[in-house]
């Protein structure tokens, strides 16, 4: 059974960087056929996706956030990960990571809170 | 970016009937391979979102028979045959076919 889990702090200062992992049970995050993504949603609104990746560190992210996205792939632990830089307020969010095909999540994480906040 | 516009935003149905959904696109979402990337997610309260439909119209395994969705180019809808209490949450649907991956606002299914 595939579990996706996120973690990382769930609280940032604003203009620090927020840093979350996802680690991939149940399935192994080379397999060609699937990518791996971020999407978040902040509290009580709608969703917005903010980058997908394969298992190599090809991507493709939300040019509204790109400048301050980095993401990586670690095959031999079977994670994946979000740095988002200079964070403000706006960046509060439920942050979730999935698996899915190029354009498409079929299965999804729990989401991991993460407020930004002094 | 493609606009994705869903309506209504609520949606109060009372249990047994059927109720529906209307997703909009600001661009057509056929895709140069033949494929419409438009899908369907439901997200309960306090869980994550899971997709119900993917490609316009292909049901998830497990998903009841009871949800349905259809459409093309720029119009589609989700469909659920006869509402039940489990079915309350939030709908999204969500277009992968432009770049940026866009959601639609979400309609809120209530029971009346």
């Amino acid at each position: 059974q595939l579990h996706l889990q996120e973690s990382g702090p769930g609280l940032v200062k604003p203009s620090e960087t927020l840093s979350l992992t996802c680690t991939v049970s149940g399935g192994s995050i080379s397999r060609t056929a699937y990518y791996w993504a971020w999407i978040r949603q902040p509290p009580g609104k709608g969703l917005e996706w903010i980058v997908t990746m394969d298992y190599s560190g090809n991507t493709y992210d939300n040019r509204s956030l790109k400048s301050r996205i980095t993401i990586s792939i670690d095959t031999s632990k079977n994670q994946f990960s979000l740095n988002l830089s200079s964070v403000t307020a706006a960046d509060t969010a439920v942050y979730y990571c999935a698996r899915g095909a190029l354009r498409d999540f079929d299965f999804w994480g729990q989401g991991t809170l993460v407020t930004v906040s002094s | 970016d493609v606009v994705v516009t869903q309506s209504p935003l609520s949606l109060p149905v009372t249990l047994g009937q059927p109720a529906s959904i209307s997703c909009r696109s600001s661009q057509s979402l056929l895709y140069s391979d033949g494929n419409t990337y438009l899908n369907w997610f439901q997200q309960r309260p306090g869980q994550s979102p899971r997709r119900l439909i993917y490609k316009v119209s292909n049901r998830d395994s497990g998903v009841p028979d009871r949800f349905s969705g259809s459409g093309s180019g720029t119009d589609f809808t989700l469909k659920i045959s006869r509402v039940e209490a489990e079915d309350v949450g939030v709908y999204y649907c969500m277009q992968g076919t432009h770049w940026p991956i866009t959601f639609g606002q979400g309609t809120r299914l209530e029971i009346k």
